[in-house]
């Protein structure tokens, strides 16, 4: 939605290049993992998840990568487009009682013609 | 695809009203979540509810409550609006319950406080 990325880290990548974007989780005992996209005065739309069980996970020009030693999750894009210039961010799922999610702030991608 | 919606994209209140937020899903869900999003921070939740007539808070419940009547229905109350609850407010719903739910959000309110 707008203002949601008045403090976000940006990334720029120029057309039909390849983007990734990090994600640093809290929860060592964090077991599942979203990814979505929000784009301008929308609501988040969910990309592709992956399970602790998992390293690396695809989807279409999406692929989730998990590194659960050092609490990395990274989502990389093939082959950018001007449709995937959003604001990205991940959520990992605890259990506090009950399950939750903690999501993290964001990264905004632009995509340069 | 899973359908969520809100009544409102924008709405601007004054100080001390009350105020409803509306979430629909068209999906038979049982789960239904209100976070909000605010500028540097992740979104947050304020309430939830795993079935009809059941409510669960969040992390940050002060100042909201809600009500779920119907199952495909799920609104968000501010008792007495002040101008810290002006945020984009988010609904979303998922099937499971627990972990593994894959959450889907509506396309957000934004609500100002005057």
């Amino acid at each position: 939605g707008e203002n949601v990325g008045l403090h976000l880290p940006t990334l720029s990548v120029q057309e039909g290049d390849n983007s990734i974007i990090n994600c640093a989780y809290s929860n060592s005992a964090s077991d599942y993992f979203i990814w979505y996209k929000q784009e301008s005065g929308k609501g988040p739309q969910f990309i592709i998840d992956i399970r602790s069980n998992m390293d690396k996970r695809q989807g279409q020009r999406v692929t989730v990568l998990l590194n659960k030693t050092v609490k990395h999750l990274s989502l990389q894009i093939a082959a950018t487009q001007p449709g995937d210039s959003a604001v990205y961010f991940c959520a990992e799922s605890v259990f506090s009682g009950t399950y939750k999610y903690i999501f993290g702030t964001g990264t905004r991608l632009k995509v340069l013609a | 695809d899973v359908k969520v919606t809100q009544s409102s994209r924008y709405l601007v209140k004054r100080t001390g009203e009350k105020v409803f937020l509306e979430c629909v899903q068209d999906m038979d869900h049982e789960n239904m979540f209100w976070y909000r999003q605010d500028p540097g921070l992740g979104l947050r939740l304020i309430y939830f509810s795993y079935d009809v007539k059941m409510k669960e808070k969040g992390d940050i419940p002060e100042g909201y409550s809600v009500s779920r009547e119907k199952k495909e229905r799920f609104s968000l109350i501010l008792e007495s609006a002040s101008t810290n609850q002006t945020s984009m407010y988010l609904c979303a719903s998922s099937q499971l319950a627990g972990n593994y739910n894959k959450q889907f959000f509506g396309p957000g309110t934004r609500l100002t406080v005057l």
